[in-house]
C-alpha cells in the first residue's frame, strides 16, 4: 500500500533529551516535508526536501534538524527538545511537479515535559 | 509573502443545511488553491483543487480572484462531513503549500 509512515506515533520525553521522528514513504516521491500542527495555528512547515541531499527551512525551523540521505526517508531531529515543541507532527511527500497533492503520514504526537 | 486566512475556527450546522467554509488568501502571483480535510482519526488528505473545478463529496469551491477568496461550499451538509478543513495555497518555484489555521466543522443531527 502506498503510504507515508511515521514513528513513533506517540512520545513523551523530557527537556533536552535528543529524539528523532522517522518518516518513510514508498511512493518514490522526490519531495518530502515536515509540518507541526498546533491549535489555532494550523499546519506550519518546519523543513522540506526537494530531493536527496537537498533540504531547506520552512516557516518554523528553529530547534529542528533534518537529513535526506535516501529518497524514501526524511527524519526529523530534535537535538534538545523544549516544552514549546510539544505538538502534533506530520510528514508529507509528493512527486516533484505534482502541485499541491501532498500525501500525509498519520502524525506523531510529541510531548516534552 | 503569501498568506491564507480561515476566519472561523469552529463552525456548526445542522444536517441538511448549506455550509460554507471561508478562505481568503494574499499572494502576488497566480494562485493555486486547495482544500484538505482531516476526518477524525484519519490522515490529512486532499479534498479538491481549484484547477480541476470538480465537485468532491458534494463540495465545490470557486476561486474568486477579485475577492481573493476560495470558499468551500456544500448545499446539504451530512454528519459524515464533520472534520477539520484546511485551505492551502501553492506558491513559489518549489510550489510550497501554505496552510490556513483550519476550520473545525461539526454537522449536527
Amino acid at each position: 500500500e502506498a503510504q507515508v509512515t511515521q514513528n513513533p506515533r506517540y512520545l513523551i520525553t523530557v527537556t533536552g533529551k535528543k529524539l528523532t521522528v522517522t518518516c518513510s514513504q514508498n511512493m518514490n516521491h522526490e519531495y518530502m516535508s515536515w509540518y507541526r500542527q498546533d491549535p489555532g495555528l494550523g499546519l506550519r512547515q518546519i523543513y522540506y526536501s526537494m530531493n536527496v541531499e537537498v533540504t531547506d527551512k520552512g516557516d518554523v525551523p528553529e530547534g529542528y534538524k533534518v537529513s535526506r540521505k535516501e529518497k524514501r526517508n526524511f527524519p526529523l531531529i530534535l537535538e534538545s527538545p523544549s516544552p514549546n515543541q510539544t505538538s502534533l507532527y506530520f510528514c508529507a511527500s509528493r512527486k516533484t511537479g505534482a502541485t499541491g497533492e501532498l500525501f500525509f503520514g498519520e502524525g506523531s504526537r510529541l510531548t516534552v515535559l | 509573502a503569501q498568506r491564507v486566512t480561515q476566519p472561523e475556527k469552529l463552525l456548526s450546522v445542522f444536517k441538511g443545511a448549506p455550509v460554507e467554509l471561508k478562505c481568503n488568501y494574499s499572494y502576488s502571483g497566480s494562485p493555486e488553491l486547495f482544500w484538505y480535510v482531516q476526518y477524525s482519526r484519519q490522515r490529512l488528505q486532499l479534498l479538491l483543487r481549484h484547477i480541476s473545478r470538480e465537485s468532491i463529496k458534494g463540495f465545490t469551491a470557486d476561486l474568486n480572484k477579485g475577492e481573493t477568496s476560495f470558499h468551500l461550499k456544500k448545499p446539504f451538509a451530512q454528519e459524515e462531513d464533520s472534520a477539520m478543513y484546511y485551505c492551502a495555497l501553492s506558491s513559489g518555484s518549489a510550489r510550497q503549500l501554505t496552510f490556513g489555521s483550519g476550520t473545525q466543522l461539526t454537522v449536527l443531527p
